[in-house]
């Protein structure tokens, strides 16, 4: 079966650095993205991971263990505005994306 | 680049009508698009996957004669929603891959909010 497990919830302070984990176990593996949705919008891309190791991309990088099945999202210097749900998505066939239930991260002043 | 446009924004229509919600790839080609609901404090549901010039592929429990798609050209997917019941609001998002990326990154378009009265 497809299974992606990621925590439904986390609080950080703004400033702080927050670690969002995602563990998958899928028939297939064609990748694995990051998206971030505000509440009310639509998805927006994050990273990609398609080889073990780290991708950074400003305060956002991310980090991919296929042989573990692990992957985590890293936030530095976090702003209010990074308050969102963040998805964590296995590539699957067909160009398909397999959906993990996201993780909704609040930040405090 | 990659920008994905989807129209209305937002509908609210009567029960038993029919509702359709465009989504347009504006500057890149997309054999394949595909079509979400979700609702409130949920997560993305995958309705169907829509390919340029053939069928749609439905999810288990996703009727096809309900949720009608039409993917009729590179840059452009419809998806009617026939004789909408209340049970039906929803947010509805499409997403579009890249003829030109052999990788299965989605750019997503802005969503139509669709309220059945």
């Amino acid at each position: 079966g497809q299974n992606i497990d990621q925590p439904t919830e986390m609080t950080a302070t703004e400033g702080a650095i927050v670690q969002i984990n995602c563990t998958y176990q899928t028939s297939g593996f064609n990748g694995l993205f990051w998206y971030q949705q505000h509440a009310g919008e639509a998805p927006t891309f994050l990273s990609y991971n398609v080889l073990d190791g780290l991708e950074e991309k400003g305060r956002f990088s991310s980090f991919l263990s296929r042989s573990k099945g692990y992957s985590y999202l890293l936030l530095k210097e976090l702003q209010m505005k990074d308050s969102a749900s963040y998805l964590c998505a296995v590539g699957g066939s067909n160009y398909q994306l397999i959906w993990g239930a996201g993780t909704k991260l609040i930040i405090k002043p | 680049g990659a920008v994905v446009s989807q129209h209305p924004s937002w509908v609210i229509c009567k029960s038993g009508t029919s509702v359709k919600i465009e989504c347009r790839s504006l500057d890149f080609q997309a054999t394949t698009m595909f079509w979400y609901r979700q609702f409130p404090k949920q997560s993305l549901m995958l309705m169907a996957t829509s390919n340029e010039g053939s069928k749609a592929t439905y999810e288990q429990g996703v009727e096809k004669d309900k949720f009608l798609i039409n993917h009729a050209s590179l840059t452009l997917s419809t998806l009617t929603v026939t004789s909408a019941h209340p049970e039906d609001s929803s947010f509805y998002i499409c997403s579009a891959r890249d003829i030109a990326v052999d990788y299965n990154e989605q750019f997503f378009g802005p969503g139509t909010r669709l309220t059945v009265l």
